[in-house]
């Protein structure tokens, strides 16, 4: 599976847009990119995954550059709630039987 | 969507016995869940592979002896520390993979927290 990397930590006003980037350059056709984060105390909750279209749902987006080699999770309104850390992971998931490598994510901070 | 369900929450014990935590894949098969263990402030680390009808895959220093999985059913897998010492105090996650979602989502449970005084 690819390596991620993120920055260690971000803030974002409430109300406004948070994007959290993901660099993922080594990764192969197959591998789709994952977005889990982790409110404190909390399991990890999926957010939204993707392969090289763009992604949206309830909860997010996801821009994926043309090359595939990084990625945007946009929180188009964060909240107070939105305050997590946020990993990005690249897998191949029909090969993968579930089994998910943890990096250090990013400290999502939303600010009043 | 899918949810992979922990019990208990948290569980306090003394330092010498054992404990068991059980995750549960509450609306779908898990032929393999994953346990996690979470220390203040740090990442998820990957422990074990929790295999339906077969023994575990531990990861490299993860003691197999203290850590027992036992994968019993297709939605219930439990992870039991045995001999708990004050270092086991942690927060443990489970995961399992959802074969028939959408891009084969992983699920993860709610967490339980041990604390060994």
């Amino acid at each position: 599976d690819a390596k991620t990397t993120q920055p260690p930590s971000m803030d974002c006003a409430e109300g406004r847009a948070a994007n959290l980037p993901c660099n993922h350059s080594t990764i192969s056709g197959n591998e789709y990119v994952y977005w889990y984060r982790q409110i404190h105390s909390q399991g990890p909750q999926y957010i939204i995954h993707g392969l090289k279209n763009n992604e949206t749902n309830e909860m997010a987006s996801l821009i994926i550059t043309e090359d595939r080699k990084s990625s945007t999770l946009i929180l188009p309104h964060a909240t107070l709630r939105d305050t997590a850390v946020y990993y990005c992971i690249v897998i191949w998931p029909v090969s993968n039987t579930g089994k998910l490598i943890f990096g250090q994510g990013t400290t999502l901070q939303v600010k009043p | 969507g899918a949810v992979v369900s922990q019990h208990p929450s948290w569980v306090i014990c003394k330092s010498g016995t054992s404990v068991k935590i059980e995750c549960r894949s509450l609306d779908f098969q898990a032929t393999t869940m994953f346990w996690y263990r979470q220390f203040p402030k740090q990442s998820l680390m990957l422990m074990a592979t929790s295999n339906e009808g077969s023994k575990a895959t531990y990861e490299q220093g993860v003691e197999k002896d203290k850590f027992l999985i036992n994968h019993a059913s297709l939605t219930l897998s439990t992870l039991t520390v045995t001999s708990a010492h004050p270092e086991d105090s942690s927060f443990y996650i489970c995961s399992a993979r959802d074969r028939h979602s959408s891009g084969n989502t992983i699920y993860f449970g709610e967490g339980s927290w041990l604390t060994v005084v």
